[in-house]
């Protein structure tokens, strides 16, 4: 199984309909992150978890809003979503002390605003 | 504030011969620089990461960088190009002090030429 489950893989969505994308994760650690990216962007960071307690806005928190439910489940909601939002989301975890920089992607979810 | 400069958006080589992908950061501190790579449909993989120790660090799969704090930069090379080296690579400054928030470089989108 994946250290980082990102829940649906891909889906289609109208202008104006509320949306839930999901993370979950078997790592272990108390940070999460949503991302998402653009052709010619990179990556720009949404939200950010440091703890369960710990929500904070991160670059282009505007249209999104998160939830952590418990130290593995991190999920993005938009609530009313718009065409520009059409993307890659990426939920990642960190571990500050990890060797490699402690930071595991997601497979990544494909979103589409119709 | 910390921000990442990918120096080309597109690099084409032929099988064989080297790479070279160019980073510029900059950074109000000493940061972590790391390199990812994404194939198409793919998550984002960890390449290898600076973090103050040696500045010539080896990655996988034949990747390695150099840190140049003089000129700011962090390119990544390999010898020998691959044609499954083929995909796009992002350039992540993350600063320290507990910030282990990502800020990613906008992507090279890397051709490998049979």
């Amino acid at each position: 199984d994946a250290d980082v489950t990102q829940t649906p893989r891909n889906r289609i969505t109208k202008t104006g309909k509320r949306i839930m994308l999901e993370c979950s994760q078997t790592k272990g650690h108390d940070r999460m992150y949503w991302y998402r990216q653009d052709p010619g962007l990179g990556l720009r960071l949404i939200y950010y978890s440091f703890d369960v307690k710990d929500i904070n806005k991160g670059e282009i928190s505007d249209g999104y809003s998160v939830s952590r439910q418990a130290q593995a489940k991190f999920s993005l909601s938009l609530e009313s979503a718009i065409p520009n939002q059409t993307a890659l989301y990426f939920c990642a975890t960190s571990d500050p002390s990890g060797v490699w920089g402690g930071y595991t992607f997601g497979s990544g979810t494909r979103l589409t605003v119709v | 504030a910390q921000s990442v400069t990918q120096l080309d958006s597109h690099v084409s080589v032929s099988e064989g011969t080297p790479v070279l992908l160019r980073c510029n950061y900059s950074s109000s501190y000493s940061p972590s620089l790391f390199w990812y790579v994404q194939h198409p449909n793919k998550g984002l993989q960890l390449l290898l990461k600076y973090t103050s120790a040696a500045t010539l660090v080896k990655g996988i799969n034949g990747f390695e960088a150099e840190f140049k704090k003089s000129e700011t930069s962090f390119h990544l090379t390999k010898p020998s190009a691959h044609m499954s080296d083929a995909a796009e690579y992002f350039c992540v400054v993350s600063e320290p002090f507990g910030n282990e928030k990502l800020t990613f470089g906008t992507g090279t989108r890397l051709t490998i030429i049979p």
